[in-house]
């Protein structure tokens, strides 16, 4: 089946800092690959997405590439702000019924 | 768009009790699902639908009902409640290939 792994954390880091967060996937056929952020009291949002290989998911300072030759699809942000502290889960589809396996998320903590 | 839509935020059951978590949404999107987190494991779908009268069991189906009579609306029924049921809900649309699913701001419940 598909599986999707990425680091717990929690991951705490200074203001101004690089982060990235690890995640690598086991899916059958062609996955669209998926960051969505939970703040804090709220439901999940998509962050950024990549539909196909080499595809680069971007959005609001963050990334991620889809390689399918390491089957990974890291997090990436080049500046972190204390308002990017929440809840950060990798997830893909594939297949039909467009059921999402999720990782068991990343928090991050951004401090001042 | 009120986008997705869940009531009510918080509830407490007694052990035995019955409830209906209500998810509503105003996209038109065929699939729907229903998801509960719990602390440190990620997301697990419960059931989802890819459209009215049409549903179909997740990962972990046991203890839950669900209903989908129009395009609109998929509640969550818990019969008998159990303190393995303490957690938050979550309901989720899609409108179809690759899209983004779409989260409600989600139901805290415990069962005590």
């Amino acid at each position: 089946g598909n599986s999707v792994t990425q680091m717990e954390g929690p991951v705490t880091l200074s203001e101004e800092a690089f982060l990235t967060i690890n995640c690598t996937y086991t899916a059958t056929g062609y996955p669209s690959l998926f960051w969505y952020v939970q703040y804090p009291g709220e439901g999940l949002q998509l962050l950024l997405k990549a539909t196909k290989a080499d595809d680069k998911g971007s959005n609001k300072g963050f990334e991620a590439t889809y390689r399918k030759e390491t089957t990974s699809f890291h997090l990436e942000k080049g500046s972190v702000q204390v308002s990017d502290s929440a809840v950060y889960f990798c997830a893909l589809v594939s297949g039909g019924y467009q059921k999402v396996t999720f990782g068991i998320g990343t928090k991050l903590q951004v401090i001042p | 768009n009120a986008g997705v839509t869940q009531t009510p935020k918080f509830r407490i059951l007694k052990i035995g009790q019955s409830m209906t978590l209500q998810c509503t949404q105003d996209m038109n999107h065929n699939y729907m699902y229903w998801y509960r987190q719990d602390p440190g494991m990620g997301l697990k779908l419960i059931y989802y639908s890819v459209g009215a009268g049409i549903t179909d069991k997740g990962e972990v189906p046991n203890g839950y009902n669900v209903s989908r009579s129009t395009t609109e609306d998929f509640p969550l029924r818990l019969e008998l409640a159990a303190p393995s049921q303490t957690s938050v809900y979550f309901c989720a649309s899609t409108g179809g290939m690759a899209y983004e699913q779409y989260f409600g701001p989600g139901t805290r419940l415990t069962v005590t």
